[in-house]
């Protein structure tokens, strides 16, 4: 069945460190990829996604790359913020025989640190 | 103006007893899912309702039975609360079933003694 893989954390980062998550995916069709962000005590949000393969998704600085060759979608950001702590969710989504439900990975805390 | 909210957002219980958490959206949305997500932060979806009716339902016990009164709600009955069932479970809305933006609440953290 269709999976997602993330980066074991939790990974702390200094102040205006370049951050990347890095996500794998196993899906028997096309799926769509997404990046979903939980701030502590909130639910999930949609931070970024990518549709098919080449396109990259950008939000708030962070960005991800659709790798079909590398079935990969890491999440990168140049510069992070404290603000940025949060566990960040991989996931898909195959629209393929009627079936749209989201599969996630497990997470990965980020902890910014001044 | 909360877009989809839960109640409670906590909830301690004995074994064997019966609980339910509630789910509201106020977007309009025609779907709803119910996701859990354990002690590892592996969150998977359980339910899914579009108009009111169930569309997807994964492997999950009998003891947890969805309830949707109307589309802007809905509701997670589960009898005889067992340890396992201690996990943070996540309501979450999306426009019809084919679109990949959801929109999630902010958590239920049940804790089953």
């Amino acid at each position: 069945g269709d999976s997602v893989t993330q980066m074991e954390g939790p990974v702390t980062l200094s102040e205006e460190a370049f951050l990347t998550i890095n996500c794998t995916y196993t899906a028997t069709g096309y799926p769509s990829l997404f990046w979903y962000v939980q701030y502590p005590g909130e639910g999930l949000q949609l931070l970024l996604k990518a549709t098919k393969a080449d396109d990259k998704g950008s939000n708030k600085g962070f960005e991800a790359t659709y790798r079909k060759e590398t079935t990969s979608f890491h999440l990168e950001k140049g510069s992070v913020q404290v603000s940025d702590s949060a566990v960040y969710f991989c996931a898909l989504q195959y629209s393929g025989a009627g079936s749209y439900q989201l599969t996630f990975g497990k997470g990965t805390k980020l902890s910014v640190i001044p | 103006d909360t877009a989809v909210s839960q109640t409670p957002k906590y909830l301690v219980t004995q074994m064997g007893n019966d609980k339910s958490i509630k789910c509201e959206q106020n977007l309009g949305h025609d779907t709803m899912y119910w996701y859990k997500q354990d002690s590892k932060k592996f969150l998977k979806i359980m339910f899914s309702y579009n108009n009111k009716e169930l569309i997807i339902n994964e492997t999950v016990p009998n003891r947890f039975s969805p309830k949707s009164p109307d589309k802007a709600h809905l509701n997670l009955h589960i009898n005889s609360l067992e340890l396992g069932d201690s996990a943070v479970y996540f309501c979450a809305s999306s426009q019809d079933p084919t679109q990949e933006t959801q929109y999630f609440g902010p958590g239920t953290r049940l804790l089953v003694l």
